[in-house]
Order: structure tokens, then sequence, then C-alpha cells
């Protein structure tokens, strides 16, 4: 069964520092694509960042960038430089492809990121 | 800005009662939305897929006759909670997919519904 695993509940980064959140995945379908969601208090979900499983290069996105490890079914998030706007709940999720070719995204538990000044 | 949005942001309904959230997508033809629902300190859990034209499709689990879903065009999605309970006080979130919209999946606003 596909899954996403966040290990890490709660994360905290001084600011100005880079941190690395923590992803793994579980899929037995060679095609998928793995994303990165940023969720502050409001609860919108911000789209980051995303890496195909086809993708030869790490993805990049300004200060976001995705740490991707085929083999070890890992797909970390580094924020550089963090920033105090950056305190929020990251979810990573995985693309599932849907009858109809359609993608549906199954989520992990989230991480919470607080950025101390 | 924003590609998709979701209304009403907050809505506050009787139990008993039927609520509507809207969600269109701005900038793309959305050929397929999901509606997620998310509770408090947790994750995001999807509840159904919609194509535009056909029948939605449910997750396990979830009842078809309580949350109905339309998706009679291609910018716009309705998800209807029927006969609202307290326990159906929740975040709901939508997100949309087009031909056009490459690999990105954008989301709504979400809206906060509280069933009194």
């Amino acid at each position: 069964a596909q899954k996403i695993t966040q290990t890490q509940p709660g994360m905290f980064v001084q600011e100005k520092e880079a941190v690395t959140l923590d992803c793994t995945y579980d899929t037995s379908d060679p095609s998928y694509g793995l994303f990165w969601y940023k969720q502050p208090s409001s609860g919108e979900m911000i789209f980051l960042i995303y890496q195909g499983s086809y993708d030869q290069q790490n993805a990049t996105e300004g200060r976001y960038s995705l740490n991707f490890q085929k083999a070890r079914k890992s797909a970390n998030l580094v924020i550089s430089a963090s920033q105090l706007g950056d305190s929020a709940m990251y979810f990573c999720a995985m693309s599932l492809l849907n009858q109809g070719g359609s993608e549906k995204l199954v989520f992990g538990k989230g991480t919470k990121l607080t950025v101390n000044p | 800005g924003a590609v998709v949005s979701q209304h009403p942001s907050r809505v506050i309904c009787k139990s008993g009662t039927s609520v509507k959230i809207e969600c269109r997508s701005l900038d793309f033809q959305a050929t397929t939305m999901f509606w997620y629902r998310q509770f408090p300190k947790q994750s995001l859990m999807l509840m159904a897929t919609s194509n535009e034209g056909s029948k939605a499709t449910y997750e396990q689990g979830v009842e078809k006759d309580k949350f109905l879903i339309n998706h009679a065009s291609l910018t716009l999605s309705t998800l209807t909670v029927t006969s609202a309970h307290p326990e159906d006080s929740s975040f709901y979130i939508c997100s949309a997919q087009g031909p056009n919209s490459g690999n990105t999946i954008y989301f709504g606003e979400g809206s906060w519904l509280t069933v009194v």
C-alpha cells in the first residue's frame, strides 16, 4: 500500500539557519510524484516543491530544495536561511494515479516547524 | 495570486441543515477536483475525486448521500454536507488539477465548517 511517513511531529530551528524535514514513502508504482506543502495557521495549503520519480536532479525552488534519494525512498525538504514566516505545518505528499488518469494525493501526518528569533 | 478559490471560508450552520461549499479554478480548466477533510492537528484525508461531467468517486468509508459532490463545469465543483451534525464540523479543502496545470496540484483556501 502507498504510504507517506513523516517521523518528526515538531521541529525547531533558529532564524537564518537551515532545517531538514524528513519524509519517507512506500509505493510499488514505478511512476509517482512527491510534493511538499506548507500549511500556516490560516489553513490554506501552499505548494512548495515537486519531484517526479524519474527526475534525475533534485528539485529546487528558491530557499526550498528536495533531497530525493530514490533507493532509500526518501524525499526530505531542506529549507535554507529560515525566516520567522516559515513557522507552519509542513506536509509531504505522494501522488497516486486514479482510474481515469487523474492523480490523487496521499499525505503524511505533517511536521510543525517553529522558527525561533 | 490564488488559482483555486473556495467559498465560504467559514460557515456555521444548525444541526440538521445542509451547507454547500464551492471550489473554483480561476486560471485553468480543472477536469478533476479533489475534496479533503482535515480534523484539528491531523493530516488531510481524501474524501472524493470529482470529475467534470461524471459521478464523483468516493473513498472508502465516506458516505455518498451525506457528502454530495457536483462538478457541473470545468471551473466549479461543489460539496454539500447534508443533514449536518456536530461531528461533521471540520476543515474542508479542495484541490484542482487540469491538463494545463502541469505537475502542480493547487489547493483552495479551505472552509471551516462548524455545526451547532
